[in-house]
Parts: C-alpha cells; sequence; structure tokens
C-alpha cells in the first residue's frame, strides 16, 4: 500500500524542540524529493522544507530557517524534521509529501504539533 | 498572504456545477504549472488536478482544470456531498523554493 504515515507530533512549550518522522511503503522512496507542508489552525497549507533524494539539495521557508532541519535516511524509507526553538506560530498539522515532478503527489494523515506555555 | 488567489468560499446543490478559481501574476501562473488539491478536513489532502488539466488516475472526471493567462480554474461538475471540502491551487516547487499554495476555498455542498 502505497502511503506516508508521520509521528512525533506533541505538546512543546515555546523554545522546546521536537523531532518529527515521517515513514513511507509501497514506493521507491530513494528516486523521490520529500518535503514538510503544514497547517495551521485556521490557516491554508504552508510548505515548510523540502529534500531531494539524496539529500543534495535542501532548501526551507524563511520562517523556519535556521530553527529546523530536514533529514532522511533511504535505507529506512523515513524523512525527518527537527524542530528547535519552537514558537507559538509554529503550531499546526504537519504533513509529509512525497513530490513527483517538483509537486507533492501523495501525503500523509499529519501529526499535530502544538506550541504553547 | 499568498501569491495566488483564491476565493475564501463557493456553494453549489448537488447536481450542480461549481468553478473555483486562482488568480496569479505573469511571473507564476503565467509561467509555470497549476496543481489543485482536494482536503478534506482530518484526511491527507490529495492531489486532484496536475500541470493544469490532468488528473491523477483514480480521480473522476467530474473533476476538471483549465488555465489561461494569469488565472487558473477547478470545474466540479455534478456536485456530490462528498466533494464537500477545501480546495487548493498551487504551483509546484521551482528549482529553489518549495510549491506554493493559494489560500484555500472550501466548498459547501447544499
Amino acid at each position: 500500500q502505497v502511503q506516508l504515515v508521520e509521528s512525533g507530533g506533541d505538546l512543546v512549550k515555546p523554545g522546546g524542540s521536537l523531532r518529527l518522522s515521517c515513514t513511507s511503503s509501497g514506493f521507491s522512496f530513494s528516486d523521490y524529493y520529500m518535503s514538510w507542508v503544514r497547517q495551521a489552525p485556521g490557516k491554508g497549507l504552508q510548505w515548510i522544507s523540502y529534500i531531494s533524494s539524496s539529500s543534495s539539495y535542501i532548501n526551507y521557508a524563511e520562517s523556519v530557517k535556521g530553527r529546523f532541519t530536514i533529514s532522511r535516511d533511504n535505507a529506512q524509507n523515513s524523512v525527518y524534521l527537527q524542530m528547535t526553538n519552537l514558537r507559538v506560530e509554529d503550531t499546526g498539522v504537519y504533513y509529509c509529501t512525497r513530490d513527483g515532478d517538483y509537486r507533492p503527489d501523495l501525503w500523509g494523515q499529519g501529526t499535530l504539533v502544538t506550541v504553547s506555555a | 498572504q499568498s501569491v495566488l488567489t483564491q476565493p475564501p468560499s463557493v456553494s453549489g446543490a448537488p447536481g450542480q456545477r461549481v468553478t473555483i478559481s486562482c488568480s496569479g501574476s505573469d511571473s507564476n501562473i503565467a509561467s509555470k504549472s497549476i496543481h489543485w488539491y482536494q482536503h478534506v478536513p482530518g484526511a491527507a489532502p490529495k492531489l486532484l488536478i496536475y500541470t493544469n488539466n490532468q488528473r491523477p488516475s483514480g480521480v473522476p472526471d467530474r473533476f476538471s482544470g483549465s488555465k489561461s493567462g494569469t488565472s487558473a480554474s477547478l470545474a466540479i461538475s455534478g456536485l456530490q456531498s462528498e466533494d464537500e471540502a477545501d480546495y487548493y491551487c498551487a504551483l509546484g516547487h521551482d528549482g529553489l523554493n518549495g510549491p506554493v499554495f493559494g489560500g484555500g476555498t472550501k466548498l459547501t455542498v447544499l
């Protein structure tokens, strides 16, 4: 079954850290770029970061640059998002996406991150 | 504030046809491909239309996309209750930055 499953979301205090994981199945993970996209409460979708198939190309949205780090382990068919110095405005559902032809073409169900004192 | 502008909401009765617009500029929609996503709250978003007007396998032909100049549109014909969702237009990666999403449109089936 072709799918992405995110995990690691939690309630964390401002300034705290969290590591999200996304595990894939059913397709050749190492062939694809992967991204993280989030949705703040009541808001739309916002791209956060992408990583190329071999980890050679990585980029971040300005709002998370310097605080978030994306990585992947092709042997484990997984992509990760290390989040540090979390802010209240980082609250939201975080989705992992598979990017085919430079567009998200498969999404996970998401994992909820809540940053609150 | 996204560079892609969508109406906040649209509505239609079962069986009707609705369109959702996505407005941009010469530097984005006019020169790049537009993709559309359907997001039922609580579920995984789904790619509905790619490269302006292509449907992934499994997407009913009730859904169609078009693009002209600096605007794109998603049309849904024969509205069904299960079409009630949020719909997003998007630009794909540009080799430097990641995807850009419109603000989203909530479709209500009356």
